[in-house]
Formats: C-alpha cells, sequence, structure tokens
C-alpha cells in the first residue's frame, strides 16, 4: 500500500539548518507531489510547500520562501525537506504528504541552544 | 484570501451525533475540503475528501458513522454514535490555484 516512511526526530541548535527525509514506497513516485506541513505543539498545521517530483517544480508558502529548500532523489524514491536559519520558533513535527489521504508518520524537530 | 474557520471546540455524549462545521472564506464556496482527525500525539488521518455539492469519498477503513455533507460555504463533518477514541482534533483542509494548501484552525471534540 501507499507509505511514506520519514527520518528520525532531531535537535539542532539556533541558526543551523535540518534536512528531513521521506521515502515513498507502493506507487509511482515519479508520478507525484509531495508536500510538506508542519505542526507546532498545540498549533494548527501549517503549510510549507510541495515538489513535482517529476519535473523538480517547487512552490513554496511566502512564510518560508527564503529559508527552504524541497528536493527529490527518484533514484531512491525519496523527497527532502531542508530549513535553514532554525530558531525556537521553529520546533515541530513536520510531516510530508501526497496527495489528501497519505501522510508520512511526522519527524519532531527540536530547535534548542 | 482562501481562509477556512473552524470553531475551536465541540462536545456531546457517549453514543450521541456531533456535527462539525468548516467555512470556507468569501468568494470560495464552490471549493472541495478534506477532513482530517488528528488524535493524541498522532498524526492527521485522513477521513474524507468533501464536494461543494455534498458528494465526499471516505479514505480506507473510516467505518459509516463519519459522514459529511455541505450547504453553501459550509463544509460538515458528522460523527454519529461516538465513541471514546472519536475524542480527537479535526482539521479541515482545502487547496488553492497552485496547489498550496490551507488548514482550518481545527475543532477539538470532546465526548462525555
Amino acid at each position: 500500500q501507499m507509505q511514506l516512511v520519514q527520518s528520525g526526530p532531531e535537535v539542532k541548535k539556533p541558526g543551523t539548518s535540518v534536512k528531513v527525509s521521506c521515502k515513498a514506497s507502493g506507487f509511482t513516485f515519479t508520478s507525484s507531489a509531495m508536500q510538506w506541513v508542519r505542526q507546532a505543539r498545540g498549533q494548527r498545521l501549517e503549510w510549507i510547500g510541495w515538489i513535482v517530483v517529476g519535473s523538480g517544480n517547487t512552490n513554496y508558502a511566502q512564510k518560508f520562501q527564503e529559508r527552504v529548500t524541497i528536493t527529490r532523489d527518484m533514484s531512491t524514491s525519496t523527497a527532502y525537506m531542508e530549513l535553514s536559519s532554525l530558531r525556537s520558533e521553529d520546533t515541530a513535527v513536520y510531516y510530508c504528504a501526497v496527495g489528501v489521504d497519505v501522510w508520512g508518520q511526522g519527524t519532531t524537530v527540536t530547535v534548542s541552544s | 484570501q482562501l481562509v477556512l474557520t473552524q470553531s475551536p471546540s465541540a462536545s456531546a455524549s457517549l453514543g450521541a451525533s456531533v456535527k462539525l462545521t468548516c467555512t470556507l472564506s468569501s468568494g470560495h464556496s464552490s471549493y472541495a475540503i478534506a477532513w482530517h482527525q488528528q488524535q493524541p500525539e498522532k498524526g492527521p488521518r485522513y477521513l474524507m475528501k468533501l464536494n461543494s455539492d455534498g458528494s465526499h469519498s471516505k479514505g480506507d477503513g473510516i467505518p459509516d458513522r463519519f459522514s459529511g455533507s455541505s450547504s453553501g460555504a459550509e463544509r460538515y463533518l458528522t460523527i454519529s454514535s461516538l465513541q471514546s477514541e472519536d475524542e480527537a482534533d479535526y482539521y479541515c483542509q482545502t487547496w488553492g490555484t497552485g496547489f498550496f494548501w490551507v488548514f482550518g484552525g481545527g475543532t477539538k471534540l470532546t465526548v462525555l
């Protein structure tokens, strides 16, 4: 069945970067679009951006435009979301998703000095 | 601007029914949405996609107790025969031109 498996939890210092991976299986990765969403504790879900896997085209939320890069590796069916210049407010669970119905299990990113 | 509005909380008794509402912003009443359930400390679980005409397609394994309906700019999620495991946050979601996603603020459902 369609499945997305994300990388493990990360603890980062302010000002550094984090790269979260999302490995896809059970569907044609190259024909998909991968979305990234985050959720801080007690807050609503927040859209970060997406990548059209086949073309590599990306679209980012304005809030993250300067700091986020979404990429993919078609040889390993894996998508990546890298967020730079981390600050404490970036502490959240980060999710990848395909369509609205298939979600990864989430990756906790903690930003702390 | 595409915005989804949800009441922050709702409650209903065990075995009863509850109807949650998600309201689309002005000018966007034709948009489809998706409903997700999020139990404590878990990721979102897709419940259904709901169109403006009230037709909906549920995710695999979603019980018949969950149903959707629409009226104008409002999208509803009705849960009947409430069970304790239905206590969760419920989010609506839609997508704009260019496939950017928008989420409502979520409704925290308490089963009494």
